[in-house]
């Protein structure tokens, strides 16, 4: 099984709407996550780090439920700007990352 | 935007040749990796290292090679490259700090093997 999985999308939403991923994790043991966005023919660029319950910065907030193995990312008030693939990442201490495959936002005017 | 910058951008090879591909940074961060990305497969750990002369494998290791002999510097080198190489290859860098380990992508490498 995958370390990390996300749904591959695409989640197509209008502008102003309020789009949530999930991203489920097998390896317990990891402690940090982060959300990474990338656009089209471009580097993956770090979007938020969550390190305990959660984290909130603008119209982003990243959610941790270690119970359950998954962390979410809500974006708020969706721009056109936002349209970009979304990855999720877990790891342990030093350990390399381990990313999921990505899921595909598009906002549509 | 972190200093990381790779060479070349982009390059076309045949196969059986090898190919050498280098990743520089100007952070002094002590860890640095080589990633590949392909449609369907998302981004695939090939090495990494931790500190000058000290490499790991990731979990696509054949094919290639890896040498840091200076903080900056981390090459990957595809002893003899196939069409199966054909990738977009991204390094990135890393100075873990507690639980922390964030990564930070250089603008990536298109190689197509033809």
């Amino acid at each position: 099984r995958k370390e990390v999985e996300q749904d591959p999308g695409p989640f197509n939403v209008p502008e102003g709407a309020t789009v949530a991923f999930n991203c489920t994790y097998s390896n317990s043991a990891s402690q940090s996550f982060f959300w990474y966005r990338q656009d089209c023919r471009k580097e993956p660029k770090l979007l938020m780090s969550v390190y305990s319950s959660g984290n909130e910065d603008g119209r982003f907030t990243a959610q941790l439920n270690r119970a359950s193995q998954y962390i979410s990312l809500l974006i708020r008030d969706s721009k056109l700007s936002d349209s970009a693939t979304y990855l999720c990442v877990g790891t342990s201490g030093n350990t390399p990352l381990v990313f999921g495959k990505g899921t595909r936002l598009s906002v549509i005017a | 935007d972190a200093g990381i910058t790779q060479s070349p951008r982009h390059k076309v090879t045949e196969t059986g040749t090898p190919v050498t591909l280098r990743c520089h940074q100007t952070e002094n961060h002590r860890y640095m990796y080589w990633y590949r990305q392909d449609p369907g497969h998302g981004l695939r750990l090939i090495h990494y290292s931790y500190g000058v002369k000290d490499t790991d494998k990731g979990e696509v290791s054949d094919g290639y090679s890896v040498s840091r002999s200076k903080t900056e510097d981390f090459l990957l080198t595809l002893e003899s490259a196939t069409s199966s190489q054909t990738s977009v290859y991204f390094c990135a860098i890393s100075e873990p700090r507690g639980s922390g380990n964030e990564q930070y992508f250089g603008p990536g490498t298109r190689l197509t093997v033809t």
